[in-house]
């Protein structure tokens, strides 16, 4: 079955650190540019970091910009994102997500397979 | 990042049609077709329905079908039926490596 799962969501007190993984089945992720997305509760959807099939080429949203780090790992199939000095305002649902289309400035423009979301919950 | 804006709400009885407006600024849709939208149920993710204003990916119903003017994006959901109820968002490419996302609209199929 081709799939995402994403996890390793949790409660963080603000200024710690969190570690997202994405871990694809039934196809390879390899080949594809990837992305992470969140939801914050009862909240609309913002996209966050996009990371180049072969990891040459990184972006974020500026809100994140040198707190979260997007990596790849080839062998294992897989995504991470190392959250750090994590805010109240990053409570959210994360989603990994395939990027079906991208612009040659690096936007990820459509993501056509996504993960089931791993809650992350920043408060003291 | 800014929000791109859509309605709070939209309903039908089944077997009508619903249009649900998303609308940005010139950097958002000027010059680019670059539009999605997603639907997306109670504690499950978006799942991509639209994408470039008026492509369906494969399985996606053709009762599903969008359309763009100028600032303003479209969805159209023809035929209701009750599994199209949900959240609805649309997203546009915004420049650089940014994408924006609509404010999302609740279907309800009355």
């Amino acid at each position: 079955e081709v799939e995402l799962v994403d996890s390793g969501g949790g409660l963080v007190q603000p200024g710690g650190s969190l570690r997202l993984s994405c871990v694809a089945s039934g196809f390879d992720f390899n080949i594809y540019w990837k992305s992470w997305l969140r939801q914050a509760p009862g909240k609309g959807l913002e996209w966050v970091a996009t990371i180049k099939h072969d990891a040459r080429e990184k972006y974020y949203v500026d809100s994140v910009k040198g707190r979260f780090t997007i990596s790849r790992d080839y062998a294992e199939n897989s995504m991470y994102l190392e959250m750090s000095s994590v805010r109240v305002e990053d409570t959210a649902v994360y989603y990994c997500a395939r990027v079906s289309s991208v612009t040659t400035t690096g936007a990820a423009l459509y993501f056509d397979l996504w993960g089931r979301g791993t809650l992350v919950t920043v408060s003291s | 990042q800014s929000a791109l804006t859509q309605p709070p709400s939209a309903s039908g009885s089944p077997g009508q049609s619903v249009t649900i407006s998303c609308t940005g600024t010139s950097i958002d849709f000027g010059g680019y077709d670059y539009v999605a939208w997603y639907q997306q149920y109670p504690g499950k993710p978006p799942k991509l329905m639209i994408y470039e204003v008026n492509k369906r990916p494969s399985g996606v119903p053709d009762r599903f079908s969008g359309s763009k003017s100028g600032i303003t994006a479209s969805l159209t959901v023809s035929g209701l039926q009750a599994e199209d109820e949900g959240d609805y968002y649309c997203s546009s490419y915004a420049g650089g490596s940014n994408l924006d996302f609509g404010t999302g609209t609740k279907v309800t199929v009355l």
